[in-house]
C-alpha cells in the first residue's frame, strides 16, 4: 500500500449504534499514526496518535487499535450520537522525516 | 487565545495576482505546515519548517512559497495565482515529531 486509504468514504448509523472504521497505510518505515476528528467548519482535532504495534487507545466511546505489522488502524465508536457526527482522518507518519499523509476520510453521519 | 490562527479567512482575487496568507502559533512549537485541502478534500501537505528550515518540499509549484520569519510565523506566498490553486489551505504546528498536530481554522482563496 502505497498510500494511505480509509474505509468506508461516507457511513450513516443510528443514535445508539456502535460502527467502526478502517484506516491502511504503508507497514513499512512506520513512525506513528493519527486519528482527527473534522466537524464541518472546523479545523482537524486530534483524537489519538499511535506508535506501538498493538497499540490500542480510549478516549470515552472512542477508541482505536493498531496493527504496524500489516499496515491498520481500526476506529471504533460505541454507542453513536448526533453530535459524534463528522468525518474522521487517518494520517500516517513515516521515519523519513516529518511527513505526515493523510487518508481521504470517513464521513459519519449519526441519525438521531 | 487561538492557538493557531490564520489570516485571512477568506480571500477573493483574479488569476494573475499575488497573495499571501499568514499563519501564526502561539503555542511554542517547533514545526509548522501547510496542507491544501484539494478538490476531492483530502490534506495534501505542502511545506514544513523544522526551526525557520524547509524540510519537506512537496511537488508544489514554485509559485508558492513559504516564509518564516521566526518559528512562530510560517506564511505562504503565492505569486500568479490560478484558477486551480482555489482551495482551502490550512496551516498547522506541533512540537515534537510524531506528536499531534494542531490546526489553524482554514483560509479558503477563491481565485476568478
Amino acid at each position: 500500500i502505497l498510500n494511505v486509504e480509509q474505509s468506508p468514504q461516507s457511513l450513516h448509523v443510528q443514535e445508539g449504534d456502535s460502527t467502526n472504521f478502517t484506516c491502511s497505510f504503508p507497514s513499512s518505515n512506520f513512525y506513528a499514526l493519527h486519528w482527527y476528528r473534522w466537524e464541518t467548519a472546523k479545523s482537524p482535532e486530534a483524537l489519538f496518535v499511535m506508535t506501538l504495534n498493538g497499540d490500542e487507545k480510549k478516549k470515552g466511546r472512542i477508541s482505536a487499535t493498531l496493527n504496524t505489522k500489516e499496515g491498520y488502524s481500526y476506529l471504533y465508536i460505541k454507542g453513536s450520537q448526533p453530535e459524534d457526527s463528522a468525518t474522521y482522518l487517518c494520517a500516517h507518519h513515516n521515519n523519513a522525516g516529518n511527513m505526515l499523509t493523510f487518508g481521504g476520510g470517513t464521513r459519519l453521519m449519526v441519525k438521531p | 487565545d487561538t492557538a493557531v490562527s490564520q489570516t485571512p479567512k477568506y480571500l477573493v482575487t483574479q488569476m494573475g495576482n499575488d497573495k499571501s496568507i499568514k499563519c501564526e502559533q502561539n503555542l511554542g512549537h517547533d514545526t509548522m505546515y501547510w496542507y491544501k485541502q484539494d478538490s476531492k478534500k483530502f490534506l495534501k501537505i505542502m511545506f514544513s519548517y523544522n526551526n525557520k528550515e524547509l524540510i519537506i518540499n512537496e511537488t508544489v509549484p514554485n509559485r508558492f512559497s513559504p516564509k518564516s520569519p521566526d518559528k512562530a510565523h510560517l506564511n505562504l506566498h503565492i505569486n500568479s495565482l490560478e484558477l486551480g490553486d482555489s482551495a482551502v489551505y490550512f496551516c498547522a504546528s506541533r512540537m515534537l515529531a510524531g506528536g499531534e498536530l494542531f490546526f489553524g481554522e482554514g483560509s479558503r482563496l477563491t481565485v476568478l
